[in-house]
Parts: C-alpha cells; sequence; structure tokens
C-alpha cells in the first residue's frame, strides 16, 4: 500500500540521547516534511525537504536535523535531546506538480517522550 | 502567534445535522488546506483550494480570499465523522503551511 512509514511508533528516550526518526515514503513525491504536534499548538514544521539533495528549515528548527540523500527517506536527529522535545512527531510528503489535487500525505506519527 | 485562528474549537452534533467548521487567518495567502485527525492520530488530506469551492463526497469546502474566511462544511454527519478538522495556510509559493490549533468534531448516533 502507497504512503509512509515511521519507525518508530513511539519511544521514551533519556535527555541527552541521540535519536533518528525515521521516515520513508513509495510514493516518489517530492517534498517531504517533519512537523511536530503538541498539545494546543498548531502542527509546526521542523524541516523540510523540496526534492532530494535539498533541505530546509521550518518554524522550530532548533535541536534537529534531517537529511534527504535521496527521494525516499527522510530521517530526522536529534543530537541530544532535551524534555521540550517531547511531542509527537508527523512525517508528510506531497508531489509539488499535483499539490492542488493531493494535498500532503502524512505517516501516522511517532509519539516521543524525552526523560 | 498563530495566524490561523478556528472556530468552534469543540462542537458536538446529532447524526443527520449539517456541521459548518470556520477558519479566518490574518494575512494574505495562497492557498488553504483543510485535514482531518482520527481520534488515533492519523492526519488525513481533505482538501487544498485557493478559490471558490470545492465538493467530495459529503464535505464541502469554501473559502472567501478577500474576507480571509474558509468553511468547512459536512452535510448529513456521521458518527464516524468524529474527528478533529484542522485549517492549514500557505503564505507565497513554498510548501510550508502554518496550522491552526484544530476543532474536534463529536457526531453523537
Amino acid at each position: 500500500i502507497a504512503g509512509i512509514t515511521q519507525a518508530p511508533t513511539s519511544q521514551i528516550l533519556a535527555a541527552g540521547r541521540r535519536m533518528t526518526l525515521r521516515c520513508t515514503q513509495d510514493m516518489r513525491h517530492n517534498a517531504m516534511y517533519w512537523y511536530r504536534q503538541d498539545l494546543g499548538l498548531g502542527l509546526r514544521l521542523i524541516h523540510y525537504s523540496n526534492t532530494a539533495g535539498t533541505t530546509g528549515k521550518g518554524e522550530v528548527p532548533d535541536g534537529y536535523s534531517v537529511s534527504r540523500a535521496n527521494t525516499d527517506d527522510f530521517p530526522l536527529t536529534l543530537a541530544s535531546a532535551v524534555p521540550s522535545q517531547t511531542s509527537v512527531y508527523f512525517c508528510a510528503s506531497s508531489d509539488s506538480v499535483l499539490l492542488f489535487d493531493y494535498g500532503y500525505t502524512f505517516g501516522s506519527g511517532t509519539r516521543l517522550t524525552v526523560v | 502567534k498563530n495566524e490561523v485562528e478556528q472556530s468552534p474549537q469543540n462542537l458536538t452534533a446529532q447524526e443527520g445535522e449539517f456541521i459548518t467548521i470556520n477558519c479566518s487567518y490574518s494575512v494574505g495567502i495562497s492557498a488553504l488546506h483543510w485535514l482531518q485527525q482520527h481520534p488515533g492520530g492519523g492526519i488525513v488530506s481533505l482538501f487544498m483550494l485557493s478559490s471558490g469551492k470545492k465538493k467530495h463526497g459529503r464535505l464541502i469546502a469554501t473559502i472567501n480570499i478577500q474576507e480571509k474566511h474558509s468553511s468547512l462544511h459536512i452535510t448529513a454527519s456521521h458518527p464516524r465523522d468524529s474527528a478533529v478538522y484542522i485549517c492549514a495556510v500557505r503564505q507565497g509559493t513554498g510548501n510550508q503551511f502554518y496550522f491552526g490549533t484544530g476543532t474536534s468534531l463529536t457526531v453523537i448516533p
């Protein structure tokens, strides 16, 4: 089934540890995104990539890094986790050509707790 | 600062009712996105629009660019429509959207 796979689905992480959230899509979409969702706040963009080989900073990039070595994968790394990074993380993708017809496809999310 | 405001925050309706969820924004936009987040957390893209009106099944989305306002309507509501409905806007030509905090809808049988 075409879509986005995120892993892990949930994780409890000790503060100071390094963690990579994985995101893989099989739709050959050009653009990919990482969002975090916190109670009482809307989804906020962390980083994005318009095409393989390029990345950009979103609204809340501090403490996070991304890479886009190929079209399918867009991992998000927390170099040294802090409790304020406790959140639900969503990966999404879009085809820039068909954006107005199909919008975004979202992964099922990763629930991360930093203790 | 949230440039996207949704109303109401919470909405309870009886099955079969016509539902309207509103989204207002304060900046010029190039596109507006309506999404649905299921109780389990999964997010589905419903509509992307920049003008006029779009319809898909029982869902209708409208946008008034001059008034900086969009509405999402659900006709003949059903308990399976219970979800959080999220509005997001894009400024300019980039892919970045700014999201509202959502409207939580509960449809009672």
